[in-house]
């Protein structure tokens, strides 16, 4: 069966700290992959996907996301997190072939120290 | 440009109520998705409609649920009777167009809690 994996729950880091927030999925083909963030009574805003090519993919807000398809996995990394990126964290995919549908990891809750 | 929005942003029911959901996608877009959270697990898909069609609801998870999008715009999300697995957060997404990858843009949760 299709599945992204969201090992960390939550994560706390200290502002100004590197972030590295992992996910693993499992489907027959590579899927497209996503992050989305979700602050605080707000929607899910989506950060960055990868749907082939380069295998590192910029976003937005300064994040980065690299694919590594011998690990089957796509970190989303920050070099200098700030206060406000205390948030949720998804990894979601889709298969390449039309079925739109996405499929979520459950989440990582980042907490920012200062 | 107006984002998604959902309505109620809560709700509290007894078991046994009715409770309808709405969701009013991005003015264009065709496509518009249910998904649901349960406390603690990952977000789940429930369905998609392209205009006012059911192109996808493998996720609904039984004929409590009814989902509708007359005229194609918003749609509704109506749960009959509820239960108290039901509770969660229901998410609406829209997208404008066909096709595996395209951005859905999704509202901010409507969080049911089933007493």
């Amino acid at each position: 069966a299709q599945s992204v994996t969201q090992p960390d729950i939550h994560i706390t880091v200290s502002e100004g700290a590197s972030l590295e927030l992992r996910c693993n999925y499992s489907y027959g083909a590579t899927p497209y992959l996503f992050w989305y963030v979700q602050s605080p009574g707000q929607g899910l805003q989506l950060l960055l996907k990868y749907f082939s090519g380069d295998t590192l993919v910029q976003g937005i807000k300064g994040f980065e996301a690299e694919f590594k398809r011998s690990q089957s996995s796509f970190n989303l990394r920050k070099p200098s997190v700030h206060w406000s990126d205390a948030a949720e964290y998804f990894c979601a995919a889709c298969s390449n072939f039309g079925n739109e549908k996405l499929t979520f990891g459950t989440g990582t809750r980042l907490t920012i120290i200062p | 440009e107006a984002g998604v929005t959902q309505f109620p942003s809560h709700s509290v029911i007894e078991k046994g109520q009715t409770v309808t959901l709405r969701c009013d996608p991005i003015s264009g877009h065709d496509n518009l998705y249910w998904y649901r959270r349960v406390m603690g697990k990952e977000i789940k898909f429930l369905l998609h409609f392209v205009k006012e069609s059911k192109q996808d609801e493998s996720g609904m998870p039984n004929n409590r649920f009814l989902a509708e999008r007359t005229g194609g715009t918003y749609s509704t999300l109506k749960v009959q009777p509820a239960e108290l697995e039901d509770s969660g957060v229901y998410f609406c997404a829209s997208s404008q167009d066909l096709g595996a990858g395209e951005t859905q843009y999704f509202g901010p949760g409507t969080r049911l809690l089933v007493l």
